[in-house]
């Protein structure tokens, strides 16, 4: 079974330039998370999909994040413009819905330098 | 709001010692709770979880204990391998159903030498 799909791995970008995650989940997964994992820090959830609705978007920063899953499936998460700050790894991760599992799956993340 | 506390590294080990990675938590409610590992490259991994208060999660020869008098959750290993360098989190959820957001640890990297 393939696991989750990152796209790109890496990524450097100056200050106030616009950038694009893009991540692909296991096959039949219903949930979609994005995390951001400030170096030293643990994931902290940005957004939560279920198919294609939002379930929890509280710390997602709206006023230059955005995100979309259309289709149920893929998921892009944008940052325009971008801040010094935004430098993190940015994780994609999925689940099951039905309920009885617990387990996310994560993808191997998106390491964004803003310079 | 809902919290999780670990232990701070690096821990340093020599092969065959014993581990032991503190992790506690602040929830309102009876969350399930999970230690997760990355090795160098890869992302994140489940390691173990345990959904209620006295369960015992095992995998790999690690293990931890749900505490809820002390809310603690440490993470254990009678004898470490150099294979098991890497950084682990401690992480819970309040909701047991399907929208299991994760609420992680500041994660504590582990190295051990032959």
């Amino acid at each position: 079974e393939a696991g989750v799909a990152q796209s790109p791995r890496y990524k450097i970008i100056e200050k106030r330039q616009s950038v694009a995650f893009w991540c692909n989940p296991i096959s039949g997964h219903a949930t979609l998370y994005w995390y951001q994992q400030i170096l030293g820090q643990g994931p902290k959830l940005l957004i939560q999909f279920q198919n294609n609705g939002v379930v929890d978007d509280s710390q997602l920063p709206k006023d230059r994040f955005s995100a979309e899953r259309l289709k149920g499936v893929d998921s892009t998460l944008k940052i325009q413009p971008a801040k010094l700050e935004d430098s993190a790894v940015y994780l994609c991760a999925s689940s099951d819905a039905s309920g009885l599992s617990y387990e996310q799956y994560f993808g191997p993340g998106t390491r964004l330098t803003v310079t | 709001g809902d919290s999780v506390t670990q232990m701070e590294g690096p821990v340093t080990l020599s092969e065959e010692a014993f581990l032991t990675i503190n992790c506690t938590y602040t929830a309102t409610g009876y969350p399930s709770l999970f230690w997760y590992v990355q090795y160098p490259g890869e992302g994140l991994q489940l390691l173990l979880k345990a959904t209620k208060a006295d369960d015992k999660g095992s995998n790999k020869g690690f293990e931890a204990t749900y505490r809820k008098e002390t809310t603690s959750f440490h993470l254990e290993k009678g004898s470490v391998q150099v294979s098991d360098s890497a950084v682990y989190f401690c992480a819970l959820s309040e909701y047991p159903g399907g929208y299991n957001k994760l609420i992680f640890g500041a994660g504590t990297r582990l190295a051990v030498h032959p």
